[in-house]
């Protein structure tokens, strides 16, 4: 059965720290999305590509945020420096547009605390 | 913009009561439809969806109906389980895949 993997899974930093976060999407989907889940936000869509292409990140604080697809196997969120309130559950999720209402698929998440 | 508004929870209820969560959108064009199950510590994963006006999806047990008129898309199921606890999201696509979710409706079955 085919999956979204995301690493890590946890991962706690002190404020300030670099932390980068991985996902691989399912082989032959070629859309790929951010979403962060907060109780207080819900979920948030922080940025999305399309054929490894940026297409939208106007969800994503630009000053510490970025988001990358290197190759179509690996996209990336950065949060450089880290803030206590970028505490959160991040999502990765993959699709094909093809048929324009194919479902996404998702990751089981990155759980980050920021102290 | 588009948006997705459902019901708020807690919903609490006995196994095998019969569950409904609402859940109304605003879109421009005709989106598909969708709802999303999540059990903790877990990612969303797809439990039904619809892509045109009267189109009914299901799937283990529940349903939901694409209503055009009313702007709806209510999740129904005739027999909860405890094994159905979880948040559920209604969601509509807004092109390339990109999905806009409601804020989520927990459910919490009681045997």
């Amino acid at each position: 059965d085919a999956r979204v993997t995301q690493t890590p899974r946890h991962k706690v930093t002190e404020m300030g720290q670099e932390v980068t976060m991985r996902c691989q999407p399912i082989l032959g989907h070629n859309t790929v999305f951010w979403y962060r889940q907060t109780m207080m936000q819900g979920l948030e869509l922080l940025a999305y590509f399309r054929n490894r292409a940026p297409l939208d990140d106007s969800g994503m604080p630009k000053d510490r945020f970025s988001a990358e697809m290197p190759d179509a196997t690996l996209a990336t969120l950065k949060i450089q420096p880290s803030e206590p309130r970028d505490s959160a559950v991040y999502f990765c999720a993959s699709g094909h547009d093809g048929s324009g209402n194919s479902p996404l698929h998702f990751g089981n998440g990155t759980r980050l605390t920021v102290t | 913009g588009d948006s997705v508004t459902q019901m708020e929870g807690p919903v609490t209820l006995s196994e095998e009561a019969f569950l409904t969560i609402n859940c109304t959108y605003t879109a421009t064009g005709y989106p598909s439809l969708f709802w999303y199950v999540q059990y903790p510590g877990e990612g969303l994963q797809l439990l039904l969806k619809a892509t045109k006006a009267d189109d009914k999806g299901s799937n283990k047990g529940f349903e939901a109906t694409y209503r055009k008129e009313t702007t709806s898309f209510h999740l129904e199921k005739g027999s909860v389980q405890v094994s159905d606890s979880a948040v559920y999201f209604c969601a509509l696509s807004s092109g390339y895949n990109k999905l806009i979710f409601g804020a989520g409706t927990r459910l919490a079955v009681h045997p």
